[in-house]
This record gives structure tokens, C-alpha cells and sequence, in this order.
């Protein structure tokens, strides 16, 4: 069975600070791929990144880094000098080879002025 | 606007009643997924159609629910007899690799 897990529940941080969103997963498949979303307070699901389990390269995007080890199975994602329009709830995600996605349950990342 | 859209966006209903609700994917996408998201939780996946026919469906997606893509464009997801716990957020997305494309959603309250 498929498994996300996103064990920060909430993340405070102040401006400028740089700040790292953990993601744990779980699957038996060799050929998956992996996510990140950002939920604004707006509500909509907005897509940042997607990995596929045969590319363990990192990506740097802007202020934006994400970090795939497939020997800890975890895909951390990085915002380095955080700002306000930063804050959200942030969600990684597990999509399998019958296209079935997994999401974890978020963290919420405040970025204060 | 070109993204996936959804109606309606707020929808506050009876518990027992039905509720249908109307996904518009973006118009080359050929996939189209169903999501519920409650409070505080990440979104749970419900069901799933590649043009018209639909491949796979949650556990979650009891008797009462029901989707429909009838010409492989726009989807409906329909919900029977309507109870509190229903009350979620639904999320349609479409996606024509594996970048999927989430709309708005349409939020559900059941009184």
C-alpha cells in the first residue's frame, strides 16, 4: 500500500528564513512518481514539481529546491528566504503506475513579516 | 480562463438529498480525477477516467456516489441521500501526462 507522510503539521518561520518541508513515502512499486502542491489560502491546488523514481537528481526552481533520496524514500522540498506570500499549506504526493495518487496530510508553512 | 473549472463552488444541502456537481477539464486533457478533501487533511482520491471510461474507483466512493464522463469532456459527480459526512471539499483535476491540473473545487455543506 501506498504511503505519504508529511510529519510537520505546522511550520512558523520569519521572513528571510530559510525553511524545509519533509516528506516520508511508502510504496512498492519501482516506477512512481512523486509531488508537490501548494493550497493558498485561495483554496486551489497549485502544482510546483513532479519526480519521476528514476531521476534522483535535485532541482533547484528560483528560491525553490527539492531534495529525492530514494534510500530514505523522502523528497524534501526547501524554500530558501522564505516570504509572506510563501504561507500556505504545502502537500507532497505519491502518484503509482495505475495512475492512484496519494496525498499526505500537508504542512501549513506561516511566513511572518 | 483555460484551467479546470468547477460547479458550483459552494453547494449547502439537506442531509438526504442529492448533489451534483459539474467538472470542466482543460480541453486536451484526457484524464480526469475526483478528490475529497476534509478539513486539515490532504485531498483523498475517489475515482479516475481516461477519456470516457472509468478506470479506477477509491473504496471511499460508496454506493451512493456516482461519476459520470459521458463524452470523454466534462465529468459529474453525484452524491444520493446526502449525510453530514459527506461535507468536504470535492476537487476535480485533469491531466494529460501526469501533471495534474487542480480546479477550485466545489465546497459541500450538509445540514
Amino acid at each position: 500500500a501506498q504511503k505519504v507522510t508529511q510529519a510537520q503539521t505546522e511550520i512558523s518561520v520569519v521572513e528571510k528564513e530559510d525553511v524545509t518541508l519533509d516528506c516520508v513515502y511508502e510504496t512498492r512499486d519501482t516506477t512512481y512518481y512523486l509531488f508537490w502542491y501548494k493550497q493558498p489560502p485561495s483554496g486551489e491546488l497549485v502544482f510546483l514539481i513532479r519526480r519521476n523514481s528514476f531521476d534522483e537528481q535535485n532541482e533547484i526552481s528560483g528560491r525553490y529546491s527539492w531534495n529525492f533520496q530514494k534510500s530514505t524514500s523522502s523528497f524534501n522540498f526547501t524554500i530558501t528566504a522564505s516570504q509572506v506570500v510563501d504561507s500556505a499549506v504545502y502537500f507532497c504526493a505519491l502518484e503509482d503506475n495505475n495512475n492512484d495518487m496519494r496525498f499526505g496530510a500537508g504542512t501549513r508553512l506561516t511566513v511572518k513579516p | 480562463d483555460t484551467g479546470v473549472s468547477q460547479d458550483p463552488r459552494h453547494k449547502i444541502t439537506k442531509r438526504g438529498q442529492n448533489v451534483t456537481f459539474r467538472c470542466d477539464p482543460i480541453s486536451e486533457h484526457n484524464r480526469l480525477y475526483w478528490y475529497r478533501q476534509t478539513l486539515g487533511q490532504g485531498p483523498e482520491f475517489l475515482t479516475y477516467f481516461q477519456n470516457e471510461a472509468q478506470l479506477e474507483k477509491s473504496r471511499l466512493l460508496s454506493d451512493r456516489f456516482s461519476a459520470e464522463r459521458p463524452k470523454g469532456s466534462f465529468s459529474t459527480l453525484e452524491i444520493q441521500r446526502t449525510e453530514q459526512g459527506d461535507s468536504a471539499m470535492y476537487l476535480c483535476a485533469s491531466s494529460l501526462s501526469n501533471e495534474q491540473y487542480f480546479g477550485p473545487g466545489t465546497r459541500l455543506t450538509v445540514t
